[in-house]
């Protein structure tokens, strides 16, 4: 089945320490998304890509960087995680920009100790 | 700002009982999504409406988008235990607009 995958599901990481979730999907869509999404919250849009062209939400802190080396993998690097990164971060996908629908993968629980 | 407002926040409901979850805005949607998310997953996608006053049907879920893409209700009709999550609705606000409009989700608990 076609779908999106994120790896790993749960990833524990130090208060400082860089920490790298992926994606990758096999629905062979143009547009990649990342969310982050705190307890009892909406999804919050950090950024995507459409193709290789990126585009960083405004309130995105510095502290998170996404690369995409090809249409199936997108990454999301966050360089020096703090206490208040700790949330689920959900990657979706869609075929284009403007009212296509997202798919979403499973979620990454990131825990900061 | 586009803001999605859903409601109630939490439901807790007896199996076999109906139940109505509502989502409405000031502003207009050129489209509104329906997701459930179970806890520690990702939001899977229901329905996508379109056409105002458009109702759609999932089995016993019945979606229905508002005459003026201002609002739109999910009712289940019979629910399960397997029905609870975390509803979600999400809304395209107009031309131009790439990014998806969350609710804050409507709770769900369904009760043996």
């Amino acid at each position: 089945d076609a779908m999106v995958i994120q790896n790993p599901r749960y990833q524990v990481t130090q208060f400082g320490k860089p920490v790298t979730l992926s994606c990758s999907q096999t629905l062979n869509h143009n547009v990649m998304y990342w969310y982050q999404q705190k307890s009892s919250q909406a999804p919050k849009l950090l950024f995507h890509y459409y193709d290789k062209d990126f585009n960083n939400e405004a309130d995105t802190p510095d502290n998170f960087q996404s690369r995409r080396p090809n249409t199936s993998f997108c990454f999301l690097d966050i360089r020096s995680p703090g206490l208040g990164d700790a949330a689920m971060y959900l990657c979706a996908t869609s075929r284009g920009l403007e009212f296509y629908e997202q798919y979403f993968g499973p979620g990454t629980r990131l825990t900061v100790t | 700002t586009q803001l999605l407002e859903q409601s109630p926040q939490f439901l807790s409901i007896q199996e076999g009982e109906n139940l109505t979850v509502y989502c409405n805005s000031s502003s207009v949607f050129s489209s509104l999504q329906w997701y459930r998310q179970e806890p520690g997953e990702g939001p899977v996608l229901l329905v996508t409406v379109v056409t105002g006053g458009e109702v759609k049907k999932l089995k016993r879920l019945t979606f229905q988008f508002g005459d003026a893409r201002k609002d739109s209700s999910l009712h289940i009709t019979a629910a399960q235990p397997g029905d609870t999550g975390l509803y979600l609705c999400a809304g395209f606000s107009g031309a131009g607009s790439y990014q998806l409009t969350f609710g804050k989700g409507t709770k769900l608990s369904v009760i043996p």
